[in-house]
């Protein structure tokens, strides 16, 4: 079965500097997506990136990049440059297996970025 | 703003109750799915439609159902509610139906219900 994991329940960091959010995988789909979401303090889900199985390269998307290590299924979400406003939940998530867009969540991060 | 709509923002109901979740998905978009967020369970998937039929289910209980109509908007309805059923209920919406081989299939998300259960 698939699974998500993110051990770390609570990060800090200081703002404007980089920090690395962990998340790893399980599956026996070899097509697979992983996908970051954040979840501010008022609830909505806001797409961060995406990274698909067959994906050459390591996603990027402004501050947010996908560091992408398929032999060790991990996909740890790097936010360069923190700011205030990144505190929030984040959640790594993948694409279900039979072929659904349905997601598998992990638990969480919380990342609070300190002034 | 994501472009998926969900009414109520905020549901307070007593155990046994019956309620509705409505969603508008955004303009195209053919895929709703519907997925339940609670401090013991997390984010977990529930059902997805796909024009009209359903695709996919989850870990959606048996006294919860859910349909997708004509228009694409879809209804989530909840019945012999729980005080477990207390949860931050999302739909979110995708123009795929199927996710292709390499190919993604963004979810956008709507603000979610809170509901909660007296």
């Amino acid at each position: 079965a698939q699974k998500i994991t993110q051990t770390q329940p609570g990060m800090f960091v200081q703002e404007k500097e980089a920090v690395t959010l962990d998340c790893t995988y399980d599956t026996s789909d070899p097509s697979y997506g992983l996908f970051w979401y954040k979840q501010p303090s008022s609830g909505e889900m806001i797409f961060l990136i995406y990274q698909g199985s067959y994906d050459q390269q390591n996603a990027t998307e402004g501050r947010y990049s996908l560091n992408f290590q398929k032999a060790r299924k991990s996909a740890n979400l790097v936010i360069s440059a923190s700011q205030l406003g990144d505190s929030a939940m984040y959640f790594c998530a993948m694409r279900g297996e039979g072929n659904t867009g349905k997601l598998i969540f992990g638990q969480g991060t919380t990342l609070q970025v300190k002034p | 703003d994501s472009g998926v709509t969900q009414t109520p923002k905020h549901l307070i109901t007593a155990t046994g109750q019956r309620v509705t979740l409505r969603c508008s998905p955004r303009s195209g978009d053919l895929s709703v799915y519907w997925y339940q967020q609670s401090l013991d369970q997390g984010l977990q998937f529930l059902i997805q439609y796909y024009n009209g039929e359903e695709r996919a289910k989850g870990n959606i209980l048996e006294r919860f159902s859910a349909q997708q109509f004509p228009d694409l908007h879809s209804e989530l309805n909840l019945s012999s509610l729980e005080l477990g059923d207390s949860a931050l209920y999302f739909c979110a919406s995708s123009g795929l139906g199927l996710a292709g081989t390499g190919s993604y299939n963004e979810q956008f998300f709507g603000p979610g219900t809170r509901l909660t259960v007296l």
